[in-house]
C-alpha cells in the first residue's frame, strides 16, 4: 500500500526555520496537504495543493514540492507551533493516506 | 457556524460492532465528501474511509475493508461508520472531517471533535 514518510521529529530553537520533509512516490502528480495537531485537539489544516495558505494560518507557514518530496517550512518558527504535524495525500486509486506525524520541538 | 458532532463510541468486545454518527450542522451536507479519520492512542493519524457527496462512491483503508462501511443520510445530515469484526487494532479516537469544494478544495477543512473507541474484553 502507498506510503508517506516524515522524519519522527525535528527540534528548533525560537525563530529558527523549521522543514518537515514528505517524501512518497506519487506526489510528483498528487498533491500534498499538512495538518498540524495539538495536543488534545483535532488538526488543523495549514497547507493544502502542495503550497497555499488558507485563510487564518500565518505567513510563516509555507509548503513546497518537488519531485517525491514535500515539504512544510516554519520561518521563524514560535513556540506555539510546537505541534505534530502530518502529510496527506491520496494514492492513484483515491485512497487517502497520512504520513506518520512529525513531532516538532520548540525550544 | 460549520459543526460536526460524533457520537457512538464505546467500549465493545473484539468481534463487536459499532456504529458511528457524525451530526454536520451549518452548511449544505449533501454538497460534500466526507470522510472518516482514526488516531490510535498516542498515534499518527490514519485515513479511513470517504463517501462522495449523494453517498454513491465509497472507498476504504485496506485496513478496514469488508469490516467498516461508511453511509450518510442527506436529509438527516448525518455521516455514519458501522464498523463490524472489531479488532483490538481498532482502538482509536475516530474523526470525522468535511473535505471542502470550493475554499480549500479536496482538503479537510472542518474536524469534529472526535468519539473514543476501545475494543477490549
Amino acid at each position: 500500500s502507498y506510503e508517506l514518510t516524515q522524519p519522527p521529529s525535528v527540534s528548533v530553537s525560537p525563530g529558527q526555520t523549521a522543514r518537515i520533509t514528505c517524501s512518497g512516490d506519487a506526489l510528483p502528480k498528487k498533491y500534498a496537504y499538512w495538518y498540524q495537531q495539538k495536543s488534545g485537539q483535532a488538526p488543523v489544516l495549514v497547507i493544502y495543493e502542495d503550497s497555499k495558505r488558507p485563510s487564518g494560518i500565518p505567513e510563516r507557514f509555507s509548503g513546497s514540492s518537488s519531485g517525491t518530496m514535500a515539504t512544510l517550512t516554519i520561518s521563524g518558527a514560535q513556540v506555539e507551533d510546537e505541534a505534530d504535524y502530518y502529510c496527506y495525500s491520496t494514492d492513484s486509486s483515491g485512497k487517502g493516506v497520512f504520513g506518520g506525524g512529525t513531532k516538532l520541538t520548540v525550544l | 457556524e460549520v459543526q460536526l458532532v460524533e457520537s457512538g463510541g464505546g467500549l465493545v468486545q473484539p468481534g463487536g460492532s459499532l456504529r458511528l454518527s457524525c451530526a454536520a450542522s451549518g452548511f449544505t451536507f449533501s454538497s460534500y465528501w466526507m470522510h472518516w479519520v482514526r488516531q490510535a492512542p498516542g498515534k499518527g493519524l490514519v485515513w479511513v474511509s470517504r463517501i462522495n457527496s449523494d453517498g454513491s462512491s465509497t472507498s476504504y483503508a485496506d485496513s478496514v475493508k469488508g469490516r467498516f462501511t461508511i453511509s450518510r443520510d442527506n436529509a438527516k445530515n448525518t455521516l455514519y461508520l458501522q464498523m463490524n469484526s472489531l479488532r483490538a487494532e481498532d482502538t482509536a479516537v475516530y474523526y470525522c472531517a468535511r473535505e471542502d469544494i470550493v475554499v480549500v478544495p479536496a482538503a479537510f477543512d472542518y474536524w469534529g471533535q472526535g468519539t473514543l473507541v476501545t475494543v477490549s474484553s
